[in-house]
């Protein structure tokens, strides 16, 4: 059975920080991982896909990067502004002959302080 | 692109009674998901639908969920005789296996709390 970690739980840095948050995954047969952004009370954005076959995705400030064979990823938040405080999200998809589902960690929460 | 649309964005009900939530997914996507979340938690996936064919089901989706997905357009969630432990989001996502990467866009999601 997948299972997804993240860590920290919960992170609180100063504006401007460079960050970087981490998610593992136990089986390492995964098809993609994708990062969302989750605002409190609101619903999942999808922020950065990586495939299987890639090494990393960037998007603005944001990277990132994916070790399959160690089943690790981490995104990189560059020049943290207090608009990036939300729960960050990493789900994997698994390979399955039918479904597609994804498989998520509990999130970091993530605040930045002015 | 209007993005995944759900209804109702909240709903409270009384434990036993029967509660829907509707998902509308990108007009070109054949591919639909309904995920619950209760609060510090991920999301755990419920169920899938490619087209109108519901093709997997998790565990967590006992005999008072039923979903459809009728024409392969949107879909219902309906939970029968509420229980309190019903109460969480419920979201529902949309994606393309004709699109390369097959990115999962997902909706604000339905709030349900049972008292």
């Amino acid at each position: 059975k997948q299972e997804v970690t993240q860590i920290p739980a919960a992170l609180s840095v100063p504006e401007g920080e460079n960050l970087v948050l981490n998610c593992s995954f136990t089986d390492s047969a995964i098809y993609n991982l994708q990062w969302f952004r989750q605002d409190p009370g609101k619903g999942l954005t999808s922020l950065l896909l990586i495939q299987s076959s890639q090494r990393e995705q960037t998007s603005g400030r944001l990277n990132a990067s994916l070790d399959k064979s160690s089943g690790r990823s981490t995104l990189y938040i560059a020049a943290s502004q207090p608009g990036d405080s939300a729960t960050y999200l990493c789900a994997v998809r698994i390979l399955e002959t039918s479904g597609s589902r994804l498989t998520f960690g509990e999130g970091t929460q993530l605040t930045v302080n002015p | 692109d209007t993005g995944v649309s759900q209804n109702p964005r909240h709903k409270i009900t009384k434990r036993g009674q029967n509660v829907t939530f509707r998902c509308d997914p990108i007009s070109e996507h054949n591919r639909l998901y309904w995920y619950r979340q209760t609060l510090g938690q991920g999301p755990e996936f419920l169920t899938y639908f490619q087209n109108e064919a519901q093709l997997e089901k998790s565990r967590l989706l006992s005999d008072r969920f039923s979903a459809e997905r009728p024409k392969g357009s949107f879909s219902t969630l309906e939970i029968q005789r509420t229980e309190q432990g019903d109460s969480a989001m419920y979201l529902c996502a949309s994606s393309s296996d004709r699109l390369f990467g097959n990115t999962i866009y997902f909706g604000e999601g339905s709030w349900l709390t049972v008292v």
